[in-house]
């Protein structure tokens, strides 16, 4: 298996702008998970699905971000319009109960 | 609400020490505990998972054990080399509900000096 796939690697991008970040997870695997990580507030689990189902948003910072799984081989999560202080690190992760989390390489965002 | 505290925040070590790195969490009901590794700009890689029912995992020179009735857990790296150095996360996913959240830790820099 080729892992947990996020793309794009870098995102460079001016405030206002939509951001897409997308996410493969591991195949049968029925977790997902959104996390974003600054040198401030370490990491953040934002937003967890269960079957292609949103479980627990409450960490999703406010209505600019948005997530969705259409199937259970992919996963986007969105900021509209994004903001300087959305600059940081998202980490996307797939697991199994009883199994541990593998992450993805994550995706460094800069907002300028 | 489980809270994970790592001590110490950074750690400096020459090359060929034994080492431990401390985790502590507040609640003991979890469901399992997880060992990442974190390179500078990179993304977190497992080294260890501990379920409940167990008291240590042995991968190579790593050695992780879990205490859930203290709440501790180490991480144990022998012989250590530069190749180690890098930030250490514990994580603990606990029992209750639909959940299968992980809860990190600040983590551990390491630095093997050679």
């Amino acid at each position: 298996d080729a892992g947990v796939i996020q793309s794009p690697r870098h995102e460079v991008t001016e405030m206002g702008q939509e951001v897409t970040l997308r996410c493969k997870p591991i195949s049968g695997h029925d977790y997902l998970f959104w996390y974003r990580q600054t040198m401030m507030r370490g990491l953040e689990l934002l937003i967890y699905f269960n079957n292609n189902v949103p479980i627990d948003d409450s960490g999703m910072p406010e209505d600019r971000f948005s997530a969705k799984m259409p199937n259970a081989s992919f996963s986007t999560l969105k900021i509209q319009p994004s903001e300087p202080r959305d600059s940081a690190v998202y980490f996307c992760a797939s697991s199994s109960v009883g199994y541990g989390y593998t992450f993805g390489s994550g995706t460094r965002l800069t907002v300028v | 609400k489980q809270e994970v505290t790592q001590i110490p925040a950074a750690l400096s070590v020459p090359e060929g020490e034994n080492l431990v790195l401390n985790c502590s969490f507040t609640d003991s009901a979890i469901y399992n505990l997880q060992w990442f590794r974190q390179d500078p700009g990179k993304g977190l890689t497992s080294l260890l998972l501990i379920q409940s029912s167990q008291r240590e995992q042995t991968s190579g020179r790593l050695n992780a054990s879990l205490d859930k009735s203290s709440g501790r857990s180490t991480l144990y790296i022998a012989a250590s080399q530069p190749g180690d150095s890098a930030t250490y996360l514990c994580a603990v996913q606990n029992y209750g509900g639909a959940t299968n959240k992980l809860i990190f830790g600040t983590g551990t820099l390491l630095a093997v000096q050679p």
